[in-house]
């Protein structure tokens, strides 16, 4: 149990356009998930806060209208790197919150490069 | 602000040794503190804990938490290479986010 999907796994895109980045927990609800973000041999740093129904908490730093979040239903989450240019490029992990056993569920993550 | 400390940042062995993974944390609303372990793409968990003193085990790794001294450490006894990857502390800081430590790269040799 508490599996969370996460889809694409890799992307290319060219500069200057977007990438949507799923996040779906498959057996569990999850009200609030996370987005991260991970640079080559460094640790994961929280972006932002997703909650469903409501618009995102986002971390110091990180800008709301580039990194675009939404958390339509209990079981979905979606990160829209707009206007994408070669410095995004980073590993994109989400994770939720199971409540089931209070323990937190990572997606396999999503290699973004933008070229 | 708060802060998670792991150390090393990396460490070399031969199968068979046996590792000690180091965390400390300065929070100022602890809740938990986990570990992870991350070899090529997401991370999976290891552990939690939540109280000091009681230890943690899962077959060859075992893992104990301070609260009085904010620390925890991470055993792995008997190391096998499969065992190498980045150990990933965290702790949970108060509504359910996750502060991370950059983590331990741990080479396991045969």
């Amino acid at each position: 149990g508490a599996v969370v999907s996460q889809h694409p796994s890799w992307v290319i895109c060219k500069s200057g356009t977007s990438v949507k980045i799923e996040c779906r927990s498959l057996d569990f609800q999850a009200t609030t998930m996370f987005w991260y973000r991970q640079f080559p041999k460094q640790s994961l740093m929280l972006m932002a806060t997703s909650n469903e129904g409501s618009k995102a908490t986002y971390e110091q730093g990180v800008e709301k209208d580039k990194f675009l979040i939404n958390h339509a239903s209990l079981t979905l989450s979606t990160l829209t790197v707009t206007s994408a240019h070669p410095e995004d490029s980073s590993f994109y992990i989400c994770s939720a919150s199971n409540r089931q056993n209070y323990g937190y569920t990572f997606g396999s993550g999503t290699r973004l490069t933008v070229v | 602000e708060d802060k998670v400390v792991q150390s090393p940042l990396s460490l070399v062995v031969h199968e068979g040794d046996t590792v000690t993974l180091n965390c400390s944390y300065e929070v100022t609303n602890f809740r938990s503190l986990l570990w992870y372990k991350q070899e090529k793409k997401a991370p999976t968990f290891l552990f939690m804990l939540t109280s000091s003193g009681i230890e943690k085990k899962s077959g060859r790794l075992s893992s104990i938490l301070d609260k009085k001294e904010l620390f925890s450490i991470l055993n792995i006894t008997a190391t096998q290479t499969g065992d190498s990857a980045v150990y990933l502390c965290a702790v949970d800081a108060g509504s359910e986010k996750l502060v991370f430590g950059k983590g331990t790269k741990l080479t396991v040799n045969p």
